[in-house]
């Protein structure tokens, strides 16, 4: 069936580096993508989104690359702040369901 | 902030029992979707509510049920509840219909089952 997966749990990032966070998806029909961030005790907030015809978008401080031929997916977050901490999520979906499908997530932690 | 409100923000209930939590979506977003996301997991898709019907059901048997109202508004209802059934539960809105992409999440209704 579908899934969507991380290859890693947890990251830990030194205060001003580059963080990247990695997602692995199954579904070959997904064509939407979106990264969110959940900080503690709150709901999923959306970061950056990408659609299957594309394999870069960039938005602030944050990129996201999409590699359909691995069905790979990276959240790039540049120059990290302690308000980067939280836990991150990729989603993805069939752009002709109404499912989002969200994977186990990564928990960024921002070193000062 | 998104605009999506839930409520309550936290409750307990016993096994058995039935809970109703309440979503109002983002102004002008026509479509709702219920999410659960259990601790330290993703969250799972329950279903989505467009023009106060069902569009769209994930995984979840049948004591899980909800409603629309003609505001967006929209309700989740779990009969007989179980352990297991502890979790956050998140209301997320969305502009334009059913299909569009972006959806935007409230803080989520955390439900603990004793």
């Amino acid at each position: 069936g579908e899934s969507v997966g991380l290859h890693l749990p947890t990251l830990s990032v030194q205060e001003g580096d580059n963080s990247i966070i990695n997602c692995a998806y199954s579904n070959s029909a997904s064509d939407y993508f979106i990264w969110y961030k959940q900080e503690s005790g709150k709901g999923p907030q959306f970061i950056i989104d990408i659609r299957s015809n594309m394999d870069k978008r960039q938005g602030q401080r944050v990129t996201v690359l999409l590699n359909k031929t691995v069905k790979h997916l990276s959240l790039q977050i540049a120059a990290t702040q302690p308000g980067d901490s939280a836990v991150y999520f990729c989603a993805e979906k069939d752009f002709g369901n109404e499912k989002l499908t969200f994977g186990t997530g990564t928990r960024l932690t921002i070193i000062p | 902030e998104t605009g999506v409100t839930q409520s309550p923000t936290h409750l307990i209930k016993t096994r058995g029992q039935q809970v109703t939590l309440r979503c109002s979506s983002q102004s002008g977003h026509n479509t709702v979707s219920w999410y659960q996301q259990a601790l330290g997991q993703g969250p799972q898709f329950i279903f989505q509510y467009y023009r106060e019907e069902e569009n769209g059901r994930g995984n979840f048997p049948p004591r899980f049920s909800g409603l629309q109202f003609p505001n967006y508004s929209s309700e989740l209802n779990v009969n007989a509840l179980e352990l297991d059934d502890s979790a956050l539960y998140l209301c997320a809105s969305s502009p334009g219909g059913p299909n569009t992409g972006e959806l935007f999440f409230g803080e989520g209704s955390r439900l603990t089952v004793l």
